[in-house]
C-alpha cells in the first residue's frame, strides 16, 4: 500500500512570501497530481507530473522520482491562494489514486 | 470553459435508503471516476470507469454501491442502503485519457448526509 505524506500540515504566510509544500510516497508510481482544494470543497487540478519540473504563472511543482519526493512552489504568495493543497499518487500498477491529507495554507495580507 | 457538474449539491437521506449521486463529465472525455471525502479526512479513490466497464475499484467499493452510464452523458454513483458511515462529499471527475497520465476535472461535489 503506498502511503502518501505530506508537510507541513498547515502553513501560515505573509503575504509575498514564498511557499514550499512537500510530498513524500514510498512506492512507484507513474504519476504525481497537485491539486488545490477551496475552502467551499471545491478541486481543481494544478499539475500533473512524471518527471522534471511544471511552471504556471506563480506556481512551480517538482519531482524527484528517485527519491520518491514532490514539491510544490508558490512564489509572491497571495491571500487569495489560501486552501488546501492536495498531493495524490497513481501507481505503476494501476490507474487508482492515493491521496495526501493535505496542506492548509492561510496567506495573511 | 467545460465542467464537470453535479447534481444534487446536498442530498439527505435517512440511514437504510438509497441514493444515487449524478454527475455530468466533459462532453468529449471517456475516463470517469468518483472519490469521496468523509469530513476533515483525505480525498479517497472509489472507482473508475470506462468504456461502459469499471475499470478500478478500491475496497471501499464493496457490494453497496455501484455505477452506470446510463446514456450518454450522465455518470451516476448509487449507494444501496446507506448507512451512517456513508455521509461524505462525493466528488465525480474526469479525463481525456488514462488518469494517471491525464490531468482530472472535479465536479463540486454532492455533499450527502446520512441521518
Amino acid at each position: 500500500k503506498n502511503e502518501v505524506e505530506q508537510s507541513p500540515q498547515n502553513l501560515t504566510a505573509q503575504e509575498g512570501e514564498f511557499i514550499t509544500i512537500n510530498c513524500s510516497y514510498s512506492v512507484g508510481i507513474s504519476a504525481l497530481h497537485w491539486l488545490q482544494q477551496h475552502p467551499g470543497g471545491g478541486i481543481v487540478s494544478l499539475f500533473m507530473l512524471s518527471s522534471g519540473k511544471k511552471k504556471h504563472g506563480r506556481l512551480i511543482a517538482t519531482i524527484n522520482i528517485q527519491e520518491k519526493h514532490s514539491s510544490l512552489h508558490i512564489t509572491a504568495s497571495h491571500p487569495r491562494d489560501s486552501a488546501v493543497y492536495i498531493c495524490a499518487v497513481a501507481l505503476n500498477t494501476g490507474n487508482q489514486f492515493y491521496f495526501g491529507t493535505g496542506t492548509s495554507l492561510t496567506v495573511i495580507p | 470553459e467545460p465542467e464537470v457538474t453535479q447534481t444534487p449539491s446536498h442530498q439527505v437521506t435517512q440511514m437504510g435508503q438509497e441514493v444515487i449521486l449524478r454527475c455530468v463529465p466533459i462532453s468529449n472525455h471517456l475516463y470517469f471516476y468518483w472519490y469521496r471525502q468523509i469530513l476533515g479526512q483525505k480525498v479517497e479513490f472509489l472507482v473508475s470507469f470506462y468504456n461502459n466497464e469499471i475499470s478500478e475499484k478500491s475496497e471501499i467499493f464493496d457490494d453497496q454501491f455501484s455505477v452506470e452510464r446510463p446514456d450518454g452523458s450522465n455518470f451516476t454513483l448509487k449507494i444501496r442502503s446507506t448507512k451512517l458511515e456513508d455521509s461524505a462529499m462525493y466528488f465525480c471527475a474526469s479525463s481525456n485519457q488514462m488518469g494517471a497520465s491525464d490531468t482530472q476535472y472535479f465536479g463540486p461535489g454532492t455533499r450527502l448526509t446520512v441521518l
